[in-house]
């Protein structure tokens, strides 16, 4: 299994609360994803990253922010979380855009 | 833009029957195509991909799919349904820099 790790793996927060989650990987790839899963909408790409301070946004990148300092670290900020932000976030890493994609195991987020 | 849809949200099949599910992409270039399959509680994990080449793909578990540029699909099938499929799959396609899942299909296996 890829060396992928999210942390925390469970929150609970209120609305109005900055939240930051963070993906760790081991693997020195090159791209960093972070999604959102809920149910009958898939998978949804909120921010990704292509390099060391390299970031771009997805298809659901209002109200996240992104940073990666690091090769290793990629890290999802809510500045002002929000119920509509309830989900279970993932992080992927890959060695390129069309290459497989290997999957952290998911935090799962509730905003009250 | 690249897109997959997937046709059926749920799908059930008997133990022991043949499990088809179905993709169907949109690409102005050649694609890349994964399958990946998702148990309760984790992440994503690759079933199989398409990149060039053969057009029947075999993959994990005793998966396969076939992509057809015709039909514009790669649907995934497997001979005889175990309780152990029972999971959510998602159709995907590889672009520059990224990845776009199809909204996931559920088998639901009935013994």
């Amino acid at each position: 299994d890829a060396g992928i790790t999210q942390s925390p793996r469970h929150k609970v927060t209120e609305t109005g609360t900055p939240v930051t989650l963070r993906c760790h990987q081991t693997e020195n790839h090159r791209y960093m994803y972070w999604y959102r899963q809920d149910p009958g909408h898939g998978l949804r790409l909120i921010h990704y990253s292509y390099g060391v301070k390299d970031t771009d946004k997805g298809e659901v990148s209002d109200g996240y922010s992104v940073s990666r300092s690091k090769t290793e670290d990629f890290l999802l900020t809510l500045e002002s979380a929000t119920s509509s932000q309830t989900s279970v976030y993932f992080c992927a890493i890959s060695s390129g855009g069309q290459e497989t994609q290997y999957f952290g195991p998911g935090t799962r987020l509730l905003v009250l | 833009a690249q897109s997959v849809t997937q046709l059926g949200s749920h799908v059930s099949v008997s133990e022991g029957a043949l499990v088809l599910l179905r993709c169907n992409y949109s690409s102005s270039v050649p694609p890349y195509l994964f399958w990946y399959v998702q148990y309760p509680n984790q992440g994503l994990q690759l079933l199989l991909k398409y990149t060039t080449g053969a057009t029947l793909v075999k993959g994990i578990n005793g998966f396969e799919a076939e992509f057809k540029k015709s039909e514009t699909s790669f649907h995934l099938t497997k001979p005889s349904a175990h309780m152990s499929d029972a999971a959510e799959y998602f159709c995907a396609i590889g672009g520059y820099q990224k990845v776009t899942f199809g909204t996931g299909t559920k088998l639901q296996v009935i013994p």
